[in-house]
């Protein structure tokens, strides 16, 4: 099994800064089918990008995915205000498919 | 609108069984293979099973392999998921996921329901 460890665990920052979220995989991820969510709390998550770097439908071009190897990026450009929730990412190239445990970005 | 609309959770004891429908509406969901993923309460997601388009390849997590079954009905435009032997760690809510299209786009897990939630406790 896929092992996706985030960091940080939570992120405090502060509106229209720079938000930097990672996530690393233990082995190789086929594909890089890597995907990135946000789910607010009483929410179902949102899918953010896909294939590590193209973003979803409707997602604003603040939301900017990257990697180097194992290791998975994603960056809000300038957060603001409805940006402050968890971000999960997902490896979906190899079963079983398996998620980090979550990086919360609040308000500082 | 194109959604997916879960039922079914509850409260069950443990051992008991409880089955899961999603109910897609809004596009071809004979076109989708179809998830299910969990999350138990203040933690994070899981993904837990999934099924083709006409339901004849599954794949299952190991906590779910032998106690979960997913199936679908193409003609209901519904995912089930039937849970037996249930344990209070099978606790959380449960998504319908939308997967991946035979075409290939859009890309999968790009649709979620709102969820449902499983309670297992005495």
């Amino acid at each position: 099994e896929i092992v996706l460890t985030q960091s940080p665990g939570t992120q405090s920052l502060s509106p229209g800064e720079r938000a930097t979220l990672s996530c690393r995989a233990s082995q190789s991820v086929t594909s890089n089918y890597l995907a990135w969510y946000q789910q607010k709390p009483g929410q179902a998550p949102r899918l953010l990008m896909y294939v590590a770097s193209t973003r979803a439908t409707g997602i604003p071009d603040r939301f900017s995915g990257s990697w180097s190897g194992t290791d998975f990026t994603l960056t809000i450009s300038r957060l603001e205000p409805e940006d402050f929730a968890v971000y999960y990412c997902q490896q979906y190239g190899t079963l079983p498919y398996t998620f980090g445990q979550g990086t919360k970005v609040e308000i500082k | 609108e194109v959604q997916l609309v879960e039922s079914g959770g509850g409260l069950v004891q443990p051992g008991g069984s409880l089955r899961l429908s999603c109910a897609a509406s809004g596009f071809t969901f004979s076109d989708y293979w179809m998830h299910w993923v969990r999350q138990a309460p203040g933690m994070g997601l899981v993904w837990v099973s999934r099924i083709n388009t006409d339901g004849y390849n599954t794949d299952y997590a190991a906590s779910a392999r032998g106690r979960f079954t997913i199936s679908r009905d193409n003609a209901k435009n519904t995912l089930y998921l039937q849970m037996n032997s249930l344990r209070a760690e099978d606790t959380g809510v449960y998504y319908c996921v939308r997967g991946i299209e035979v075409s290939g786009t859009p890309p999968p897990f790009d649709l979620w329901g709102q969820g449902t939630l499983v309670t297992v406790s005495s």
